[in-house]
């Protein structure tokens, strides 16, 4: 699977869009982009993925570049409970295997 | 609530004791999955069962036993544990272990070895 990276840690005030950057250089034709969020002492949750179109849930829109290198997760109005560490993950398509890096640590202020 | 459930949520267990973690998935999915995440690490795959067959084993130690009796119910059998296999133990289930479905976690149980 493709390797991606993040910044290690983002502030964003309460209230205002969170934009999380991810790379993903090497990724190939059939991987997809895939997001978890994890807050302390929970066990990680998923918010979106997409393959080459920009995609959006409840949670939060997903932006893949036209080159599919990289993308950024928004969460349009970030709240405190947003705080958590935030994974960008590219997957095989057909494979079981997520592989998670060390991602995002994003504070959201009040 | 994210339709898997994991018990019990906190253990402490001597190196000598034998335990059994439990995850349970409301989602009637088919594939379930145990994690490990240990301190200032990323998760670890450890096992991948597939229709109560499991499909993979990633150098685990043998003194972790999984078992699936069926798509909805997944163990982890404790024996002989090491202070170093201390970690977040979370389990997962998805619709298949192939396709782009994603995973759903449960919240671990939060195992301390003495």
């Amino acid at each position: 699977d493709a390797k991606t990276t993040q910044p290690p840690s983002m502030d964003c005030a309460e209230g205002r869009a969170a934009n999380l950057p991810c790379n993903h250089s090497t990724i190939s034709g059939n991987e997809y982009v895939y997001w978890y969020r994890q807050i302390h002492s929970q066990g990680p949750q998923y918010i979106i993925h997409g393959l080459k179109n920009n995609e959006t849930n409840e949670m939060a829109s997903l932006i893949i570049t036209e080159d599919r290198k990289s993308s950024t997760l928004i969460l349009p109005h970030a709240t405190l409970r947003d705080t958590a560490v935030y994974y960008c993950i590219v997957r095989q398509g057909g494979s079981e295997k997520l592989v998670f890096g060390k991602g995002t640590k994003l504070t959201v202020n009040p | 609530e994210t339709g898997v459930t994991q018990t019990p949520r906190h253990l402490v267990m001597g190196m000598t004791n034998k335990k059994s973690l439990k995850c349970e998935q409301h989602l009637g999915h088919n594939a379930m999955y145990w994690y490990k995440q240990s301190a200032k690490k990323p998760l670890e795959l450890m096992f991948v069962y597939s229709l109560e067959e499991r499909v993979e084993n990633n150098s685990v130690p043998s003194r972790f036993s999984p078992e699936c009796p069926n798509s909805s119910h997944l163990f982890l059998h404790l024996h002989t544990l090491q202070p170093e296999d201390s970690a977040l133990y979370l389990c997962a289930s998805s619709q298949h272990t192939t396709g782009y479905q994603p995973q759903h976690f449960g919240d671990g149980t939060r195992l301390s070895i003495l």
